[in-house]
């Protein structure tokens, strides 16, 4: 009963461009969307939010963009860097989070 | 500026044996999190605690227990290994509970053999 969805494993982008990486949920009692990031051999740090009363929330190259209607949240990251390279977990939380499955982004020089 | 720090990194158990993992943290965090990481299926909430002497079931709390007897540290025991629990276990605290991004230890790989 996966309730937190990233549909695309992997995501290979190159440096400069765009990255979009999309999130799918089940659960209407949802009320707040976190995306996290994760390198190798570390435990994920937090990047972003969002309340389910707000359909956008930006920090720096960071956007986060959330449509109730659908279910469904992303994250663009605008210019992506190499450093950008990690594990991507979307998370919803109405008390404890779920977490989708990740989605591995690779930007390439 | 630690944060939170899990022991041990790495283990090996045979099946049958326990252990018990240990998260402390120093950011006077009232929440604290227990999740297993697969590959294929993300992160999976074990147990949880929103305080001192409490404790709560996550998604998949079977074969394991916990105990949160002083604010800063979250014990995750295995009674019994089994190899369905060779996983990446994750501990987290948080300020608050929705909407307060989690702080991550770096995980604890348990191989049962």
């Amino acid at each position: 009963d996966q309730q937190v969805k990233q549909n695309s494993p992997s995501l290979s982008v190159q440096e400069g461009r765009i990255s979009i990486l999309n999130c799918d949920y089940t659960n209407s009692m949802f009320d707040y969307f976190l995306w996290y990031k994760k390198y190798p051999a570390e435990g994920p740090t937090f990047l972003i939010s969002i309340s389910s009363i707000k359909d956008k929330n930006e920090d720096g190259r960071f956007t986060v963009f959330l449509n109730k209607s659908a279910k469904h949240l992303s994250l663009h990251i605008v210019p992506s860097q190499p450093g950008d390279s990690a594990v991507y977990f979307c998370a919803a939380s109405a008390g404890d989070m779920r977490f989708g499955a990740g989605t591995r982004l690779t930007v390439k020089p | 500026n630690a944060g939170v720090t899990q022991t041990p990194k790495f283990r090996v158990l045979k099946t049958g044996q326990s252990m018990t993992l240990l998260c402390a943290q120093d950011m006077n965090h009232e929440y604290m999190y227990w999740y297993r990481q697969d590959p294929g299926m993300g992160l999976r909430l074990i147990h949880y605690s929103v305080g001192e002497g409490t404790t709560a079931k996550g998604e998949v709390p079977d074969g394991y227990n916990v105990s949160r007897l002083k604010k800063q540290n979250f014990l995750l025991g295995l009674e019994s290994a089994a190899p369905s629990q060779t996983s990446v276990y994750f501990c987290a605290s948080s300020r608050g509970g929705n909407g307060y991004g989690y702080t991550f230890g770096s995980g604890t790989r348990l191989t049962v053999v």
